[in-house]
């Protein structure tokens, strides 16, 4: 079965400073792999998404991900990170099913 | 476009109520329809998800059911709330592709049960 580690459950960085959230996910095919993220009380909105290709994929409000098939893992960067950016992000794994696996989540705290 | 409704937004139930919440999704037919549950620090747990009218999977052993009494109509029960049901419950739906697509969430509904 699949499944998903967020290994921070906390990260505090500086406005403008760059951001990289970590993600590895466990499957024994080739994955589909999700970033979202989560405004206080609300729904999930999704920053970007890889099935296939360019193992570097860009995203909504200036982020990207990496997929590293030898490190199974998914990271989440940005290079400078706004006030407005602080939220909780999930990491999510697909696969050939029609069920979407998260993991725990990683809160972004952004001080000015 | 396809827009997804979650209802209610909050919601406070004393132990021992029935619940009830719906979720419905337009724009769209045959969706996969999903439930899940965010605890804090515990991620989004799926609970129950479905590929058409009257087929739900659920996920865990639990106090909650679901079903899909129409196509684009996804409901979340419990005939007798319990203290560890309080959560913040996310309806989400994915186009039927046959793999894992994107979700959409609603923008999810906070029970309370006190």
């Amino acid at each position: 079965a699949q499944s998903v580690t967020q290994p921070d459950i906390h990260i505090t960085v500086s406005e403008g400073a760059s951001l990289e959230l970590r993600c590895n996910y466990s499957y024994g095919a080739t994955p589909y792999l999700f970033w979202y993220v989560q405004s206080p009380g609300q729904g999930l909105q999704l920053l970007l998404k890889y099935f296939s290709g360019d193992t570097l994929v860009q995203g909504i409000k200036g982020f990207e991900a990496e997929f590293k098939r030898s490190q199974s893992s998914f990271n989440l960067r940005k290079p400078s990170v706004h006030w407005s950016d602080a939220a909780e992000y999930f990491c999510a794994v697909g696969a050939n099913t029609d069920k979407l696996i998260f993991g725990t989540g990683t809160r972004l705290q952004v001080f000015p | 476009s396809q827009t997804i409704h979650q209802w209610p937004a909050t919601l406070v139930q004393p132990v021992g109520s029935p619940l009830s919440l719906e979720c419905t999704v337009e724009g769209t037919s045959n969706p996969n329809l999903y439930w899940y549950r965010q605890a804090a620090g515990r991620g989004l747990q799926l609970l129950f998800y479905s590929v058409g009218i009257g087929q739900i999977s659920s996920e865990v052993p639990q106090n909650l059911s679901a079903s899909r009494p129409q196509d684009r109509q996804f409901i979340l029960s419990s005939k007798k709330l319990l203290l560890s049901d309080s959560g913040f419950y996310l309806c989400a739906w994915s186009p039927r592709t046959g793999i894992t697509t994107e979700a959409f969430f609603g923008q999810g509904t906070r029970l309370t049960v006190v």
